[in-house]
């Protein structure tokens, strides 16, 4: 059972505009949603994170948006880099059970 | 501070044997996790520790064991090689800050592992 889900696997974007990245969980007893980014041959380095308990978190260019009746999270970037050209995976977190999205390519053009 | 170091980096199997991907961590977190991502897929999680002596099941476990003798390491053990076990494997640490575990993740570098 896929519990996170990120419809789109991939997304361009031109430098300087925003970057929306979205993701659909399914079980709602989650106490943390969280991303990651990962460049090629990285792990995975984390990018924020939101309390299932608040709708917004925002830590410089990005912010992270909660929705819980709809069951969903969505990342935004602002504006783009060239440099946030990566791999996005969103997660969910409770009591050490983290359920990862299949992940984004995100690529921003200079 | 090197953070969370795996070795190896590459490796390639023949069907049934064994090996054991070596974690190790520096920043005296106390919890640890493996993942493995498949193409396409999302990070699926093997097994975890909280602590030294400690260990669990996470997701997918089957076909893999881990011991947790040391806070500073944490070995994944393939013992009898399949190909569905071609993988990248990823090793993570955490630690439970004040105000509860967020969830934080230090992930290495990780470790390609081909089975043929």
């Amino acid at each position: 059972d896929q519990q996170v889900k990120q419809n789109s696997p991939s997304l361009s974007v031109q430098e300087g505009r925003i970057s929306i990245l979205n993701c659909d969980y399914t079980n709602s007893m989650f106490d943390y949603f969280l991303w990651y980014k990962k460049y090629p041959a990285e792990g995975p380095t984390f990018l924020i994170s939101i309390s299932s308990i608040k709708d917004k978190n925002e830590d410089g260019r990005f912010t992270v948006f909660l929705n819980k009746s709809a069951k969903h999270l969505s990342l935004h970037i602002v504006p783009s880099q060239p440099g946030d050209s990566a791999v996005y995976f969103c997660a969910t977190y409770n009591n050490n059970d983290m359920r990862f999205g299949a992940g984004t390519r995100l690529t921003v053009k200079p | 501070n090197a953070g969370v170091t795996q070795t190896p980096k590459f490796r390639i199997l023949k069907i049934g044997q064994s090996m054991t991907l070596q974690c190790a961590q520096d920043m005296n977190h106390n919890y640890m996790y493996w993942y493995r991502q498949d193409p396409g897929m999302g990070l699926k999680l093997i097994y975890y520790s909280v602590g030294a002596g400690i260990t669990d099941k996470g997701e997918v476990p089957n076909g893999y064991n881990v011991s947790r003798s040391t806070t500073e390491d944490f070995p994944l053990r393939l013992e009898l090689a399949a190909p569905s076990q071609t993988s990248v494997y990823f090793c993570a640490s955490s630690y439970p800050k004040a105000g509860g575990d967020t969830g934080e993740l230090f992930f290495g570098e990780g470790s390609r592992l081909t089975v043929l």
